[in-house]
């Protein structure tokens, strides 16, 4: 079983350029989420899904948008990069209710 | 507001125990997580605590206080491969889990 997964490992990207961050589970879980991970910071919540066709905003959602058009995949898009993204990405899914996330390996995003 | 306060870093020795503390504040309280962190790798699940008391997995414990808002993990007969951050996380009433910002553990031989 594969998991989570999630692509590219790393980006390197201009500023102003758009990005699509992918991320798929085949664990069934119905909720999903997006965090970003930096230095001296706890992970902080970008989006989450609690099921599919449903989303969420989390604690930092601007300049991010998601979709879930199915249970397995939950892409996390960057409309227009800044520098302050720079960050590295994390996808999580869940079984709904009190339970343990579990996480992709995460994307290293590099924004000049 | 909600909040996880945990230690930056701390320092032990092989072979030797540790605690690390995290105090907590969230908007209802559905239990505390604690992950743990190897450098460059994803957050892996190490423990859950809804009730008062002590949680125990083999060289592993967890436990909490929800009158005080705390909780600790203690780790004993540290291993080199238990440097790693630790990362303390209380999820609130809408489900979501509220991270610290990790304890990194440096183990010294």
């Amino acid at each position: 079983t594969a998991g989570i997964t999630q692509a590219p490992t790393s980006q390197i990207l201009a500023a102003g350029r758009s990005m699509t961050l992918r991320c798929t589970q085949d664990m069934r879980h119905n909720a999903m989420y997006w965090y970003r991970q930096d230095l001296g910071l706890g992970l902080r919540l970008i989006h989450y899904s609690n099921t599919a066709g449903t989303t969420g905003k989390g604690e930092v959602p601007d300049g991010y948008s998601v979709s879930r058009a199915n249970t397995d995949d939950f892409p996390l898009t960057l409309a227009s990069a800044v520098p302050s993204q720079t960050s590295v990405y994390f996808c999580a899914s869940s079984d709904s209710g009190v339970n343990e996330q579990f996480f992709g390996p995460g994307t290293r995003l590099t924004v000049l | 507001g909600q909040n996880i306060d945990q230690p930056t870093e701390m320092t032990a020795t092989e072979g030797a125990i540790v605690q690390i503390n995290c105090t907590y504040q969230t908007s209802g309280f559905n239990g505390l997580f604690w992950y743990q962190q190897h450098a460059g790798e994803a957050p892996t699940f190490l423990s859950y605590n809804v009730l008062d008391g002590l949680e125990e997995k083999g060289r592993f414990s967890s436990f909490l206080s929800r009158s005080k808002g705390y909780s600790y993990l203690l780790l004993k007969e540290l291993q080199m491969k238990d440097s790693a951050s630790y990362l303390c996380a209380g999820m609130d009433s809408n489900y979501q889990l509220i991270w610290g910002a990790g304890t990194k553990l440096i183990i010294k031989p």
